[in-house]
């Protein structure tokens, strides 16, 4: 079916730690991947993304991972901040030729200081 | 250079009746997508519009339909709402080049049905 997975509901940190969000895709097929993080009342805001060619892909603070061998993927977030508290999604393009983003149920990152 | 502007912000409707949500794109951007996202879940792939034509649709009954207007702007409409229609709709707006592209969201419009 569609359904892009996570691994944990919840994840736990300290203000400062380095934090990771796993995400379990299962099309093979899919091509293009991105990590949105959505605050309380909010649309959901663009992280970063990865296309197939790649295995990882930095950007500020955040460092996306793909495995496409298990078709795995996973978000590190350097030196947790109290303002990176959110619901985090990742999210595969299912589309051909158009993009259809197919999202998981997402994970909340509490962090505390 | 204002970003992707849902309207309104909040809704209440009562069984049966229609609603009618809008979407403004990001600026420069040609497609909209809208996405239904039920609490606690992700969002769901409804549609998307790109030259005023519905170019896919997700797995939602024809209570849900869909208008993209020369300026891009986009409407969607679901008829006969029932109580599991209470959701947050959001929309997304990118440029028409290809997959890797990246998406805007908006705000969203949270419709309660009672």
């Amino acid at each position: 079916g569609e359904s892009v997975g996570l691994h944990l509901p919840t994840l736990s940190v300290q203000e400062g730690d380095n934090s990771i969000i796993n995400c379990a895709y299962s099309n093979s097929a899919s091509d293009y991947f991105i990590w949105y993080k959505q605050e309380s009342g909010k649309g959901p805001q663009f992280i970063i993304d990865i296309r197939s060619n790649m295995d990882k892909r930095q950007g500020q603070r955040v460092t996306v991972l793909l495995n496409k061998t298990v078709k795995h993927l996973s978000l590190q977030i350097a030196a947790t901040q109290p303002g990176d508290s959110a619901v985090y999604f990742c999210a595969e393009n299912r589309g051909t030729g158009f993009q259809k983003l197919v999202f998981g149920t997402g994970t909340r990152l509490l962090v505390s200081p | 250079d204002a970003g992707v502007t849902q309207s309104p912000t909040h809704l209440i409707k009562t069984r049966g009746q229609q609603v009618t949500l809008r979407c403004s794109p990001k600026s420069g951007h040609d497609t909209v997508s809208w996405y239904q996202q039920a609490l606690g879940q992700g969002p769901q792939f409804i549609f998307q519009y790109y030259e005023e034509e519905e170019r896919q649709r997700g797995n939602f009954p024809d209570r849900f339909s869909g208008h993209q207007f020369p300026n891009y702007s986009s409407e969607l409409n679901v008829n006969a709402l029932l109580l599991g229609d209470s959701a947050l709709y959001l929309c997304a707006s990118s440029s028409w080049t290809g997959i890797d592209t990246e998406a805007f969201f908006g705000q969203g419009t949270r419709l309660t049905v009672v």
